[in-house]
C-alpha cells in the first residue's frame, strides 16, 4: 500500500524567506504525486500534480515542486514567503492506472505552515 | 456549476443517534470518496464509488454506510454514531474518463461533533 511521510508537523518562517515542505513516498513505481493546502475552516485545494511529463511542476500562488525519484520525494517549495501562505499543506499519492482502487488518495498527516511578520 | 456541495456544515449528535452527511456534485463525476479528518492524522478514505450502484470501502469504513444510487449523489450514513466519529468529514468527487491524474475537487467539509 502506497504511503506518504510529511517531515514537519510544524514550519514556521518569516515573511518573505524560502518555504520549504517535505514529502517522501514509499512506492517501487513512482506514483502520481499531488499537493493540496487547506485554509482554517476550508475545504481542500490542489496546489500542484505531478504528472510524470516534467519532474520539476509549477503551481498555483507561486509554489513548485520538484519530483525526485532517487530521493522518492516530492518537496514543495516557495521562494519568498507571503502572510496568505499560512494554512495546513497535505502531501498525497495515489497509484498509476485505472480501476477504483487507483483513484484513491493517500495523504500525508499534513505540514502547518506559520508566516511570521 | 457548484462544483461539490455537502450539507450541513456542522452537526452536533449524542451517542447513538444516526444521520446522513449529504455530498452532491454537478460535474457529472464518475468517481465519488468521503474522507475524515482528524488532528495530525491527514485525511483518511471511508468510502468511494465508481459509479452509480458500485461502492467499497477505505481504509476506516467502520460504523459507516453509503450508497450511490445517482450520479449526483453520494451520502454517508451513520447508524449509531460513537464519540470516535467526532471528525471533519470530507467529500470528494473526480471523473475516471480521462487520465488517472485528473484532479480531485473537495466539497467545505461538515464538522460533526459527538456527545
Amino acid at each position: 500500500a502506497q504511503s506518504v511521510t510529511q517531515l514537519g508537523s510544524h514550519v514556521s518562517v518569516s515573511e518573505g524567506a524560502l518555504v520549504l515542505l517535505r514529502c517522501n513516498y514509499s512506492s517501487s513505481v513512482p506514483p502520481y504525486l499531488f499537493w493540496y493546502v487547506q485554509y482554517p475552516n476550508q475545504g481542500l485545494q490542489l496546489l500542484l500534480k505531478y504528472t510524470s511529463a516534467a519532474t520539476l511542476v509549477k503551481g498555483i500562488n507561486g509554489f513548485e515542486a520538484e519530483f525526485k525519484k532517487s530521493e522518492t520525494s516530492f518537496h514543495l517549495t516557495k521562494p519568498s514567503a507571503h502572510m496568505s501562505d499560512a494554512a495546513e499543506y497535505f502531501c498525497a499519492v495515489s497509484d498509476r492506472g485505472s480501476g477504483g482502487s487507483n483513484y484513491k488518495l493517500t495523504f500525508g498527516k499534513g505540514t502547518l505552515l506559520t508566516v511570521n511578520p | 456549476n457548484a462544483g461539490v456541495t455537502q450539507t450541513p456544515k456542522f452537526q452536533v449528535l449524542k451517542t447513538g443517534q444516526s444521520m446522513t452527511l449529504q455530498c452532491a456534485q454537478d460535474m457529472n463525476h464518475e468517481y465519488m470518496s468521503w474522507y475524515r479528518q482528524d488532528p495530525g492524522m491527514g485525511l483518511r478514505l471511508i468510502h468511494y464509488s465508481v459509479g452509480a450502484g458500485i461502492t467499497d470501502q477505505g481504509e476506516v469504513p467502520n460504523g459507516y454506510n453509503v450508497s450511490r444510487s445517482t450520479t449526483e449523489d453520494f451520502p454517508l450514513r451513520l447508524l449509531s454514531a460513537a464519540p470516535s466519529q467526532t471528525s471533519v468529514y470530507f467529500c470528494a468527487s473526480r471523473t475516471i474518463a480521462g487520465r488517472s491524474t485528473d484532479t480531485q475537487y473537495f466539497g467545505p467539509g461538515t464538522r460533526l461533533t459527538v456527545l
